[in-house]
Parts: C-alpha cells; sequence; structure tokens
C-alpha cells in the first residue's frame, strides 16, 4: 500500500495568514491526488483533485501543487470557517489511501 | 444535489457482524460513471477506505479488510450495504458511505466527491 504522511499534525494560525500543509507519498504517485476538508458532524468536502485543480465551488483561496510525491496545499488568506482538518489522498494505485488528517486551528 | 445517508446499528457486540446501509437520493445509484464506497475514521488510522461497489455488483475490497468484508448493491431501493464480520473494538469508528468517481478518460477511479455526514458505529459488549 502507498503511505501518505501529512505534516504538521496541527497547525494554528491568525485570520489572513497563508497556511501550507504537506502531504508525502511513499512512492511516486504523479499527480493523483485529492485533497479534503473535514468538519465535524458533516460530511467531507473534495477541495483538490489531481493535485493543483480546484473542485468547483471551492473558494480560490485555496491552492494545490506538487507531483510524484511532494504535495502542498495551501489556504492564502485564512478564514474562520477554514478551521477544520484536512487530509490528502491518492488514486495512483488500489487500495485507495488517506493521510493521517492536518488540523487547522484558526485564532 | 446528490445526497447519502447511513442507516444501521449505532453499537455491535465484539465477534458479531456490523450491518450497515447507505441511501442515495438525489441521483440514480445506477450508473456506470460510478462506484459507491465505504470509508471509515478511527482516532488511531484517521481515514481508511474499506470497499467499493458497481451498480453491478462489482466490488473492490481493501485487502486488509477482505477477509471479513462483503458490500452489495440494491438499484431497486437506490441503496448499498457493507456487511464487516467478526469485529473487534479495533472496528469502532465513523463509518461514511461516498460516490467514487472516474477521472476524464473513465478508466481510472479516482477521488470520493459526495460523502454522507457519517455515523460512529462502536464495538462493545
Amino acid at each position: 500500500d502507498i503511505q501518505m504522511t501529512q505534516s504538521p499534525s496541527t497547525l494554528s494560525a491568525s485570520v489572513g495568514d497563508r497556511v501550507t500543509i504537506t502531504c508525502r507519498a511513499s512512492q511516486d504517485i504523479s499527480a493523483w491526488l485529492a485533497w479534503y476538508q473535514y468538519k465535524p458532524g458533516k460530511a467531507p468536502k473534495v477541495l483538490m483533485y489531481d493535485a493543483s485543480g480546484l473542485e468547483s465551488g471551492v473558494p480560490s483561496r485555496f491552492s494545490g501543487s506538487g507531483s510524484g510525491t511532494d504535495f502542498t496545499l495551501s489556504i492564502g488568506g485564512l478564514q474562520p470557517d477554514d478551521a477544520a482538518t484536512y487530509y490528502c489522498q491518492q488514486y495512483h494505485s488500489y487500495p485507495w489511501t488517506f493521510g493521517q488528517g492536518t488540523t487547522v486551528e484558526v485564532k | 444535489q446528490l445526497q447519502l445517508q447511513e442507516s444501521g446499528p449505532g453499537l455491535v457486540k465484539p465477534s458479531e457482524t456490523l450491518s450497515l446501509s447507505c441511501s442515495v437520493s438525489g441521483g440514480s445509484i445506477n450508473n456506470s460513471s460510478f462506484y459507491w464506497g465505504w470509508i471509515r475514521q478511527t482516532p488511531g488510522k484517521g481515514l481508511e477506505w474499506i470497499g467499493n461497489v458497481y451498480y453491478t455488483g462489482s466490488t473492490y475490497y481493501n485487502p486488509s479488510l477482505k477477509r471479513r468484508l462483503s458490500i452489495s448493491v440494491d438499484t431497486s431501493k437506490n441503496q448499498f450495504s457493507l456487511r464487516l464480520g467478526s469485529v473487534t473494538a479495533a472496528d469502532t469508528a465513523v463509518y461514511y458511505c461516498a460516490r467514487h468517481i472516474y477521472d476524464r478518460s473513465g478508466s481510472y477511479l479516482v477521488y470520493f466527491d459526495y460523502w454522507s455526514q457519517g455515523t460512529l458505529v462502536t464495538v462493545s459488549s
């Protein structure tokens, strides 16, 4: 199985800050990567696909980059509503696997 | 707007079978463009893909769970179901159902674009 490792596990930032979350794959996954936002009690929401594709309806302050084994999700101009846990998921190979999550706290 | 809603017991005894169903509304499960999947979230392991089913009944299972797992589809009810046998405390998790979509070429399953809100299943005597 491809292991997905996210860092940091938790980060705290202020409204308006730019934050970056990293996801590293245990082997080359090209750009076959999605990012999700999870808030307790709600359905997880896909933010990015193919590493840098913005899902329809997702604010443009979210951006993704990377290919191969190293990927980032950035939030430019952090908003209170962005407080959530973010997960990456690879779809290069079966079985599909997720990172362990990064919790973003908004001060 | 597509919506998915799980149903099933919130408490299961160790060694018994966990059974959940997912009802799909706002779209047909009888669609060649999607698979329908189960994913769970545990404090220790984060998100874990469990398995998928196609409207024809074809399945993909996570090898780590395959021995205990069965996923089926009922197109007449527009729902799909999960059965996980011989459960232990390690199977305590929030269980989600989700739609798994293909890439533009229609060749590869990629990401999950619609999810349910999740249901907590606790394994305890």
